[in-house]
């Protein structure tokens, strides 16, 4: 069936990066794009940003620009989010969600990937 | 972009009817009609219940619907069930190729 499957939990030390992966499945990879959304423990959802799978366009909140790049690789139907200089306040779960958007309509986020653990401590 | 604003927590009996709400600014609920909806139950991912504000995606129980207005949107759930309780977020396009989260609402079904 159509799903995102997500790369497994990290532990970093403050001031590293950590890169993400996102492997999509029984769809066509670039004909949706991907968005990241990263959630903190009993906190909200949060989002980071979004990527074009096809052109590798890219679009991030203010928030995390600078400091997170999402990339992809077509050939493997893969999306990638690193995060660098990463600090305590990183710590959270990561989740890749598709997502389609014409002019007229957008289906936001319909397929989730299962979540990666980061977690940021000295 | 500042979060959207949602209550922290609403309950309601099996069988009865209850709305979420999600006030934002005209710079993104009311500015556009690119309103989702997600349901999370502990330790998941997210699902989505609604996009652009009243649809449906497919699988998803017609108790749930989708409305909007001015710079408010709104999730109602007609006939809770024991299995609705969750915690529920809404999001909206916030121009320029961003969107942003409203803080959540936990559903308690009493």
């Amino acid at each position: 069936q159509v799903q995102l499957v997500q790369s497994g939990a990290e532990v970093k030390k403050p001031g590293a990066s950590v890169k993400v992966s996102c492997k999509a499945s029984e769809y066509s990879f670039t004909s949706y794009d991907i968005n990241w959304v990263r959630q903190a423990t009993g906190q909200g959802l949060e989002w980071m940003g979004w990527m074009n799978s096809n052109s590798g366009n890219t679009g991030y909140a203010q928030k995390f620009q600078g400091r997170v790049t999402m990339t992809r690789n077509t050939s493997i139907s893969t999306a990638y989010m690193e995060v660098s200089s990463l600090r305590s306040e990183d710590t959270a779960v990561y989740y890749c969600a598709r997502a389609y958007c014409t002019s007229t309509s957008c289906l936001f986020m319909d397929v989730w990937g299962n979540g990666t653990t980061v977690i940021v401590s000295s | 972009q500042s979060a959207l604003t949602q209550p922290a927590s609403v309950s309601g009996s099996p069988g009865q009817s209850i709305t979420i709400s999600c006030t934002g600014t005209s710079s993104d609920v009311g500015g556009y009609n690119y309103v989702s909806w997600y349901q999370q139950h502990p330790g998941k991912a997210p699902k989505l219940m609604i996009y652009d504000v009243t649809k449906r995606p497919s699988g998803v129980s017609n108790r749930f619907s989708g409305s909007k207005s001015g710079n408010t949107a709104s999730l109602t759930i007609s006939g809770v069930q024991a299995e609705d309780e969750a915690d529920y977020y809404c999001c909206s396009y916030a121009g320029s190729s961003s969107w942003v989260f409203g803080g959540g609402t936990q559903l308690t079904v009493l």
